[in-house]
């Protein structure tokens, strides 16, 4: 059975202290590993997508890598806007276009 | 463009009532989804369709409907509301299976008393 587990739960950082969210998966055949942001009251808002290990991609202040058996999101020196929940999520080769997400981590910045 | 747009955003359901939530996007995307949201669980496929005319189950289907009539609009149907059904649900729609990821709505919050 495919699984998906974020870790950790809540993160709790203060403005500029620099870390880093995982994704572990356990799939049968990855086509894509995606990262999303949500927001309080609001719908997911797509981020990157990783396909094959070894890659990675950069998006201001986020940078998303991708191995084998697991994503990373790194956060360098966060500023309070980007407190959110981060949701990781796989597309697998016999999912017909399904992705499953992980619990997320919620990601709270302190001035 | 709008992109995926819900309604409604907030509704109160009594035990027993029936109601309609309504997805619409407006990008000719052939997939589209509902997931459910509940706190710890992260978001759970209900329903989806690949294509006009086409609806398959997902991981939790059960005392839920969907119906996608037209292209651009992917209705989720509860018959009998129960408790266990209060939940935040969102519509997704994808343009190539997935693969590029999804544009959600900003989701409907049902609370079943």
């Amino acid at each position: 059975e495919d699984q998906v587990t974020q870790s950790p739960e809540a993160l709790r950082l203060q403005e500029g202290e620099s870390s880093s969210l995982n994704c572990s998966y356990t799939v049968s055949g990855l086509r894509g590993l995606f990262w999303y942001r949500q927001d309080p009251g609001k719908g997911p808002e797509f981020l990157f997508t990783l396909y094959s290990a070894g890659e990675e991609k950069e998006k201001e202040r986020l940078k998303a890598t991708l191995t084998k058996k697991e994503s990373f999101l790194h956060i360098t020196a966060p500023k309070p806007e980007d407190s959110a929940t981060y949701l990781c999520a796989v597309l697998t080769t016999d999912s017909w276009g399904k992705l499953q997400f992980g619990a997320g981590t919620q990601v709270v910045v302190t001035p | 463009n709008a992109g995926v747009t819900q309604t409604p955003k907030f509704r109160v359901l009594k035990t027993g009532q029936s109601m309609t939530l309504l997805c619409a996007q407006d990008m000719n995307h052939e997939y589209m989804y509902w997931y459910r949201q509940d706190p710890g669980m992260g978001l759970r496929l209900i329903h989806y369709s690949v294509g006009e005319g086409t609806t398959a189950k997902g991981e939790v289907p059960d005392g839920y409907n969907v119906s996608r009539l037209k292209k651009q609009n992917f209705l989720l149907g509860l018959e009998s509301a129960a408790p266990s059904q209060t939940s935040v649900y969102f519509c997704a729609s994808s343009y190539s299976n997935g693969l590029y990821g999804y544009t959600f709505g900003s989701g409907t919050r049902l609370t079943v008393v």
